[in-house]
């Protein structure tokens, strides 16, 4: 099974409002990558954080990757509807040939 | 349009038969993958290819499923004997040298069993 965990599944916030989404995994990554998927659309690829700690923002966007390189998180200040989608954290397990999806986050922003 | 192409979009099969499906990668990508996804669940990986080689199978791939990069280019997924577990979307994805870099992804196949 999946060894990267997403929580919480579903979202749902007011539009202004903020989210955030958090990626666990077993095991150490080297790198973690953050996925978009707008609904009957393909993932989208967002980011990648490699260093540990590190902190990297996107306009209204935050990433964080975990000190340990174990757990990663996103968030959202002050959603849009443009926003609405499903939010998947990935990584590489045991080597760099594979990435783990979590089951994602799915949001959605009521104007 | 230099991205992700996938075909059909949309095939609808009776149990027992043959679907094949094609991806056309991003010309300059040497690598590329096959994911499986079902609703409400994230992308599964199913295999990886580093230019015509085949590097990596999930375990989770039967012996009914096979894939193919004959020439390093685009790649098919042939899934014999299908079953209405196979009903999913096949998103097929690209990622240019040197690696552990970003995916991306075709539209996707989107197979329904009846």
């Amino acid at each position: 099974g999946q060894q990267v965990m997403q929580i919480p599944q579903y979202q749902h916030v007011q539009e202004g409002e903020d989210f955030t989404t958090y990626c666990n995994s077993s095991t150490t990554l080297s790198n973690i990558q953050w996925y978009k998927q707008r609904p009957g659309g393909h993932p989208v690829f967002l980011i990648q954080l490699v260093k540990s700690g590190e902190v990297k923002k996107q306009k209204r966007l935050t990433f964080q990757f975990g000190e340990a390189k174990k757990n990663s998180s996103l968030h959202i200040t002050a959603t849009q509807t443009t926003d609405v989608g499903t939010y998947f954290c990935a990584g590489p397990i045991s080597n760099f040939n594979k990435f783990y999806f979590g089951s994602g986050t799915k949001l959605n922003v009521k104007p | 349009d230099t991205g992700v192409s996938q075909n059909p979009r949309h095939k609808i099969t009776k149990r027992g038969q043959n679907v094949t499906f094609r991806c056309d990668p991003i010309s300059e990508h040497n690598r590329l993958y096959w994911y499986r996804q079902t609703l409400g669940q994230g992308p599964e990986f199913l295999t990886y290819f580093q230019n015509e080689a085949q590097l990596e199978k999930s375990r989770l791939l039967s012996d009914r499923f096979s894939a193919e990069r004959p020439k390093g280019s685009f790649s098919t997924l042939e899934i014999q004997r299908t079953e209405q577990g196979d009903s999913a979307m096949y998103l097929c994805a690209s990622s240019p040298p040197p690696g552990n870099t970003e995916a991306f992804f075709g539209q996707g196949t989107r197979l329904t069993v009846v």
